[in-house]
C-alpha cells in the first residue's frame, strides 16, 4: 500500500486479556515508531525500531508492553494482562531514516 | 524531560478569520519542530517542519515560526475555512543520539464556523 496501515482499527477487550496490535509500515522504511494517545493527553512515545539495531524501549510504560519487528518490516505491539488505563489510540509511524514520519490511522483499544 | 504545551486547547472562529495557535517547549535543545493536523479516525498529517536553525516555514495559507531560545512556536492560519477544522498538534524532536522520537503537545482543537 501507499501508506502505513494498522490493524485492527478498533479492539475491545476485557481486563486481563492479552492483545496484539499490528503495523505495516511503508515499504523500504527502516525506522518504525509506536506511540499511544490517551484521552486528553498528547501522543506518548513507546518504542522505536531502526534497521537491525536493538530497539529503543525507553517509552514502554511497563513490562506488560512489548513489541517486535519481523524482517525489518511488520511490527506487532503486544500488551499482556490489559488494564483499563491501557485504553488509548495506538499509532504507528514509519520513516526512511528516523525523520519525517508517516503515521498510520491508529488502533483504538478499549479495555472493559 | 521535554514538555510541550499548546494554548488554547480549543478555538472556535468564523470562516475567513486569521488565527494563531501557540506551542511552547521546555528544552531548547531540539533538532526540529513539526506541526501536524489530526482528523477524527485518521492518522496525523504533517503540515510544516522547521529545522532548529530556521525561523519559519510557509505552505499556502499556513505559516509556522520558531523561536528556539524562548522555546516557542506559532502556527498562523490565514483566511480560515471550514475544512481547516481539526486538531492541530505541535511536536519537537530532540537532538543528540537516541530514538529521535517526537514529543507532542496535547493539541488545539480548531472549529471554523461557516
Amino acid at each position: 500500500g501507499a501508506g502505513v496501515s494498522q490493524s485492527p482499527s478498533n479492539k475491545v477487550t476485557e481486563k486481563g486479556k492479552d492483545v496484539e496490535l499490528r503495523c505495516d509500515p511503508i515499504s523500504g522504511h527502516t525506522a518504525l515508531y509506536w506511540y499511544r494517545q490517551s484521552l486528553g493527553q498528547g501522543l506518548e512515545f513507546l518504542i522505536y525500531f531502526q534497521g537491525n539495531s536493538a530497539p529503543d524501549k525507553s517509552g514502554l510504560p511497563s513490562d506488560r508492553f512489548s513489541a517486535e519487528r519481523t524482517g525489518g518490516s511488520v511490527s506487532t505491539l503486544t500488551i499482556q494482562r490489559t488494564q483499563q488505563e491501557d485504553s488509548a489510540v495506538y499509532l504507528c509511524a514509519s520513516s526512511l531514516a528516523g525523520f519525517f514520519e508517516y503515521f498510520g490511522p491508529g488502533t483504538r483499544l478499549t479495555v472493559l | 524531560k521535554q514538555e510541550v504545551t499548546q494554548i488554547p486547547a480549543a478555538l472556535s472562529v468564523p470562516e475567513g478569520e486569521n488565527l494563531v495557535l501557540n506551542c511552547s517547549f521546555t528544552d531548547s535543545a531540539i533538532y526540529n519542530l513539526q506541526w501536524f493536523r489530526q482528523d477524527p479516525g485518521k492518522g496525523l498529517t504533517s503540515l510544516l517542519l522547521i529545522q532548529s536553525s530556521q525561523r519559519e516555514q510557509t505552505s499556502g495559507r499556513l505559516n509556522a515560526s520558531l523561536d528556539k531560545s524562548s522555546g516557542r512556536s506559532t502556527l498562523y492560519i490565514a483566511a480560515s475555512q471550514p475544512g481547516d477544522s481539526a486538531t492541530y498538534l505541535c511536536a519537537v524532536r530532540r537532538g543528540g543520539t537516541g530514538a529521535n522520537n517526537l514529543f507532542f503537545g496535547t493539541g488545539t482543537r480548531l472549529t471554523v464556523i461557516p
